[in-house]
């Protein structure tokens, strides 16, 4: 049974980094068929897809133009667990983050808030 | 971009209801498109994915139809455990796009 484990902090100031970590069990980040996926969810934006990466015999990451000036997306092989960097965060980036893998299994969210 | 718009935005229907839920998208996905359902405080759960495949421990009494730009989410009987928030979500180019949910109410 695939499981994803977020950890990251809740609370970030303005014009800082944000940083979250899934860690991945039962699945590799390495995997030829799977994606990884960074999406959030607020009131005012609903549910936004961030970015990906994945693995088709090199890494490959795509992100949304939204964000695609801000946002790092990384695999870490050595510990099965990809990350998300938004940088330069405002208020606007308050939401709850998720990874995904794929569409079908969710980690268990982080509630992220920007504020001083 | 592509734009996904579902409705109603809000459904208020009884237990053993059939219910139907719309999508459009802004131009054609083919079948490129999911649905979720979200209960508060938890993560959405994937429902159907490709537009009519059932994922693996859905009950059958939920069913998905469509292609192009006009799909359809339906719940043949209403269970009590059926009332939550329910979204679809475009993955036929990028960014992936979703609605902005179909609330299901109890009547």
């Amino acid at each position: 049974q695939v499981q994803l484990q977020q950890s990251g902090p809740g609370l970030v100031k303005p014009s800082q980094t944000l940083s979250l970590t899934c860690a991945i069990s039962g699945d590799s980040v390495s995997s030829n068929s799977a994606t990884w996926n960074w999406i959030r969810q607020s009131p005012s934006r609903g549910l936004e897809w961030l970015g990906r990466t994945y693995y088709r015999s090199k890494w490959y990451n795509i992100s949304a133009v939204s964000v695609k000036s801000r946002i790092t997306i990384n695999p870490d092989t050595s510990k099965n667990q990809f990350s998300l960097q938004l940088n330069s965060v405002t208020p606007e980036d308050t939401a709850t983050y998720y990874c995904v893998r794929d569409m079908d299994v969710w980690g268990q969210g982080t509630t992220v808030t920007v504020s001083s | 971009d592509i734009r996904m718009t579902q409705s109603p935005s809000t459904l208020s229907a009884s237990v053993g209801d059939r219910v139907t839920i719309t999508c459009r998208a802004s131009q054609s996905i083919s079948s490129w498109l999911a649905w979720f359902q979200q209960k508060p405080g938890k993560a959405p759960k994937l429902l159907i994915y490709k537009a009519s495949n059932l994922e693996s421990g859905v009950p059958s009494r939920f069913s998905g139809s469509g292609s192009g730009t006009e799909f359809t989410l339906t719940i043949s009987s209403l269970q009590p455990d059926d009332f939550a928030t329910y979204y679809c979500q475009q993955y036929n180019s990028y960014p992936y796009s979703f609605g902005q949910g179909t609330k299901l109410e109890i009547k």
